[in-house]
């Protein structure tokens, strides 16, 4: 079964701490994104990659940072946390050709106190 | 831009009714493709289904189906014969097809919580 998986699930981190979320797809997709989901305001795309080391901003991309160094793997970077960057994270990926959806993970609900 | 709006917050059915959700979107494009995703209480979202703007023809899929109206701007989802597994909230999506410098984003809406009752 094909999988995007986030290595965390449940995350608690301090304000200003640099935080670290990992998202890693078995399915050999070109394209990775990164989402963050809060309640009235849907899913609002952060970051995304089309191949290794590419990257592009996405509609909220301030205080937010991503490296993709493999291309399984796409990960997000909090430099500095803050308490409005408590959300929950949705990495999800697909192929570049027209017309797929995407494939989820399961999330990542950060908290930052 | 590009925007997609789901007017409803929150629904609810009763089990084996039929219930619709809304969307609409906003687009110039005239090639693009249509998603609703199902994210339950687990958290993982689900592909429910998928339309091509180009086919006229409603997506169906078992108890699933859309409302496809291409000058309206509308795509909304019908759930038949509602079951209790259906609780979750729904996201509809809009991907523009390749070609227009998308390299593959889908724009989603606010989504809809739909709540079956036994």
């Amino acid at each position: 079964d094909v999988k995007v998986t986030q290595s965390s699930r449940y995350l608690v981190k301090r304000t200003g701490e640099k935080v670290f979320l990992e998202c890693v797809q078995d399915m050999d997709h070109e394209n990775m994104f990164w989402y963050r989901q809060d309640p009235g305001l849907g899913l609002r795309l952060i970051y995304f990659s089309y191949d290794v080391k590419m990257k592009e901003k996405g509609d909220i991309p301030e205080g937010y940072s991503v490296s993709r160094e493999k291309k399984e793997r796409f990960s997000l970077i909090l430099e500095s946390a803050s308490t409005n960057q408590t959300s929950m994270y949705l990495c999800a990926s697909s192929l570049l050709v027209q017309g797929n959806g995407y494939t989820f993970g399961s999330g990542t609900r950060l908290t930052v106190v | 831009a590009q925007t997609v709006t789901q007017s409803q917050p929150e629904m609810s059915v009763q089990e084996a009714e039929t219930v619709t959700l809304s969307c609409t979107y906003d687009t110039s494009e005239n090639n693009y493709y249509l998603f609703w995703y199902k994210q339950p209480p687990s958290r993982q979202m689900i592909l429910v289904i998928r339309q091509e703007a180009y086919k006229q023809q409603n997506a169906t899929e078992n108890r699933f189906s859309v409302n496809f109206q291409k000058a309206a701007k509308s795509f909304s989802l019908k759930i038949s014969d509602s079951q209790l597994g259906d609780t979750a909230m729904y996201f509809c999506a809009f991907r523009p097809a390749s070609g227009s410098g998308n390299t593959g984003k889908l724009i989603f809406g606010q989504g809809t919580t739909l709540q079956v009752k036994p």
